[in-house]
């Protein structure tokens, strides 16, 4: 089966702090990574699709110079949060579609990973 | 704007009982249905999903669901769970844009089977 991996799984930064969170896709090319956030007890929410050799797309109410995607290879997505605030504390979610499978492919999440800002 | 509303947010069921979980949508045009699943401690899945067809979906595990137009349903239901379905369960929806990465979800349900 095609495998996601996060990492970290789970850090603690000081406020005004930037973090990064890494996401691969360990056996598959993924073109698109999309990035989700999740509160407690909330459902996942889109925050910006990853697509490689460019720009991301960013959902609307994400600020892009807040939460910075890089998306290097066909098989690493970066998501960047700077200076980070205690409001950024959440989980962070990515998923990846495997390269050739057209929109409609299936995605693949990774195991998450969580954001404790002091 | 679109969304999806999961009306169970905690179930607890005996093993061998009957799962049905609830699930609607707002959106009034064509739509891609999912639903997803999150064992302790591993990373969501895909059960299974409707694109179009036969609105009965089958998926794995023994799970289906039906997609109820008129109701803007997409109910998930197995006629028998077993403890290992303890789990997350996550309705998403997308829109007939087919970008299966664009997707709304809901609120997710706790599903708690005792042995």
């Amino acid at each position: 089966g095609a495998v996601v991996s996060q990492h970290p799984s789970w850090v603690i930064c000081k406020s005004g702090t930037s973090v990064k969170i890494e996401c691969r896709s360990l056996d598959f090319q993924a073109t698109t990574m999309f990035w989700y956030r999740q509160f407690p007890k909330q459902s996942l929410m889109l925050m910006a699709t990853s697509n490689e050799g460019s720009k991301a797309t960013y959902e609307q109410g994400v600020e892009k110079d807040k939460f910075l995607i890089n998306h290097a290879s066909l098989t690493l997505s970066t998501l960047t949060v700077t200076s980070a605030h205690p409001e950024d504390s959440s989980f962070y979610i990515c998923s990846a579609r495997r390269t050739g499978t057209g929109s409609a492919g299936e995605l693949f999440f990774g195991e998450g990973s969580r954001l404790t800002v002091l | 704007a679109q969304s999806v509303s999961q009306h169970n947010h905690h179930v607890i069921l005996s093993e061998a009982a009957s799962l049905e979980l609830g699930c609607n949508y707002s959106y009034g045009g064509t739509v891609n249905l999912f639903w997803y699943v999150q064992y302790p401690g591993q990373h969501l899945q895909l059960l299974l999903k409707y694109f179009s067809g036969d609105p009965l979906v089958k998926g794995i595990k023994g799970f289906e669901a039906e997609f109820i137009k008129s109701k803007f349903s997409f109910n998930l239901r197995k006629p028998s769970v077993q403890w290992s379905d303890t789990a997350e369960y996550f309705c998403a929806v997308n829109h007939g844009s087919g970008n299966t990465g664009k997707l709304i979800f809901g609120q997710g349900t706790t599903l708690q089977v005792k042995p």
